[in-house]
């Protein structure tokens, strides 16, 4: 069976630093899909990233990075010079890729509060 | 792009009463999904389907039923609503092929009482 760990339950950090948010992972599958998702306080889904098993390569789009690491089952997401709205609970994802994105299984979620 | 639609966004039911959650997309996706999300505990998966005709379970489909007679609706039921169905629910989206994200809707805050 599959498996997310978001240990982070919650997270503060003063506007402007970084902070990372960690996720991992448990599957038997060798082909799989990781996903993070954002919802802020208005309560919607918000897409940020989708990585499949075989791609290594660690990712940044503007503020936002994420390292992948298959050796440690690990997807962490890290923000760097945080503003107030990233404020949010993330949500680490997973699927196999028989099943592509119509079955996914979420962490437990990391409610990230940026302070002004 | 209407995108994925719920409806209703707020529910309140009696215990015991019936109901169906609507959710409809207009992106002629094959996928279409129901998650609960409950306070500690993430989204969890009730239902899905991989195309009209197709349904299967998920984690936690008891209490719930579905169907999927057309690509674009895939309606959730709850048959006789129980305290313990108390949650927001979320409809998702997504196409069978291609480097794509899973869509999701506003959601349906449903409480039971």
């Amino acid at each position: 069976a599959q498996k997310v760990t978001q240990a982070q339950t919650e997270i503060s950090v003063v506007e402007k630093e970084d902070v990372t948010l960690d996720c991992v992972y448990e599957t038997r599958d060798t082909t799989y899909y990781l996903f993070w998702y954002k919802q802020p306080p208005s309560g919607e889904l918000v897409f940020l990233i989708r990585r499949n098993s075989f791609d290594e390569q660690n990712e940044i789009s503007g503020r936002y990075s994420w390292n992948f690491q298959k050796s440690t089952s690990s997807f962490n997401f890290t923000i760097t010079a945080s503003q107030v709205v990233d404020s949010a609970v993330y949500f680490c994802a997973l699927s196999e890729a028989n099943f592509g994105n119509e079955k996914l299984t979420f962490g437990t979620g990391t409610r990230l509060t940026i302070i002004p | 792009n209407a995108g994925v639609t719920q409806t209703p966004k707020f529910q309140v039911l009696k215990t015991g009463q019936s109901m169906t959650l609507q959710c409809a997309q207009d992106m002629n996706h094959e996928y279409m999904s129901w998650y609960r999300q409950d306070p500690g505990m993430g989204l969890r998966l009730i239902h899905y389907s991989v195309g009209a005709g197709i349904t299967d379970q998920g984690e936690v489909p008891n209490g719930y039923n579905v169907s999927r007679s057309t690509t674009e609706d895939f309606p959730l039921r709850l048959l006789s609503a129980a305290p313990s169905q108390t949650s927001v629910y979320f409809c998702a989206s997504s196409k069978r092929t291609g480097n794509t994200e899973a869509f999701f809707g506003q959601g349906t805050r449903l409480t039971v009482v």
